[in-house]
């Protein structure tokens, strides 16, 4: 299966925007999500499909899917963002995840 | 409300076996997929196994594929991971995890609160 590769970590100020990219061979042709880990915590799922916000989801969290990269992005970024932000993608009767991006509200 | 509840892990022996555990409740268990992901400590996510609805299509990943069983009982709500041959890379938190459609999708929309394993001697 395929590797996604996401950067180790993401700072950013609060209520700017930031963005988490994941990168792969071939990602714009499967669907991708986006799982948030807070310390502690089980992951929830924030964004699948590459761009649907489950329910409860804030409008905040979008994503986007072009080519090889995806990118999860929050705008208004709040203190309670700060977490671990995992993509990961369906490939050949497997799932794949990304190493994880930690996510840092200065 | 969905819940998923993972039981069975523990500190086991290299070379012994482990059975997990899943019970689920506030949703139709047998309407969906199912999953096992696991977490070493301080590491990343890591897919494990998934079962389709009917246990008709079954997942492995390479890393566990031949050692690692999994399974569900639909009329007891449950889902379960046979373990055997364990390493001590094999220590992790493992969660149950619900899928969002009947085969495996790649969206994982519950997750439980996971089940620790300790392989050590």
């Amino acid at each position: 299966s395929s590797k996604l590769t996401q950067p180790p970590s993401v700072s950013v100020s609060p209520g700017q925007t930031a963005s988490i990219t994941c990168s792969g061979n071939n990602l714009g042709d499967r669907f991708v999500s986006w799982y948030q880990q807070r310390p502690g915590q089980s992951p929830v799922l924030v964004i699948y499909q590459d761009n649907k916000r489950p329910f409860g989801i804030p409008e905040r969290f979008s994503g986007s899917n072009s080519g090889d990269s995806v990118t999860l992005s929050i705008s208004e970024t709040q203190a309670m963002d700060e977490a671990t932000y995992y993509c990961q993608a369906w490939d050949s009767s497997t799932a794949v995840f990304g190493g994880g991006t930690k996510l840092t509200v200065l | 409300e969905v819940q998923l509840v993972e039981s069975g892990g523990g500190l086991v022996q290299p070379g012994r076996s482990l059975r997990l555990s899943c019970a689920v409740s506030g949703f139709t268990f047998e309407d969906y997929a199912m999953q096992w992901v696991r977490q070493a400590p301080g590491k990343g996510l890591e897919w494990v196994s998934g079962i389709s609805w009917n246990s008709g299509s079954i997942d492995y990943a390479d890393s566990v594929k031949g050692r690692f069983t999994i399974s569900r009982d639909n009329a007891k709500n449950s889902l379960f991971l046979q373990m055997n041959s364990l390493r001590t890379e094999d220590t992790a938190l493992y969660y149950c995890v619900k899928d969002w459609d009947i085969s495996s999708s790649g969206t994982f929309d519950y997750w439980g609160l996971g089940t620790l394993v300790t392989v050590s001697s």
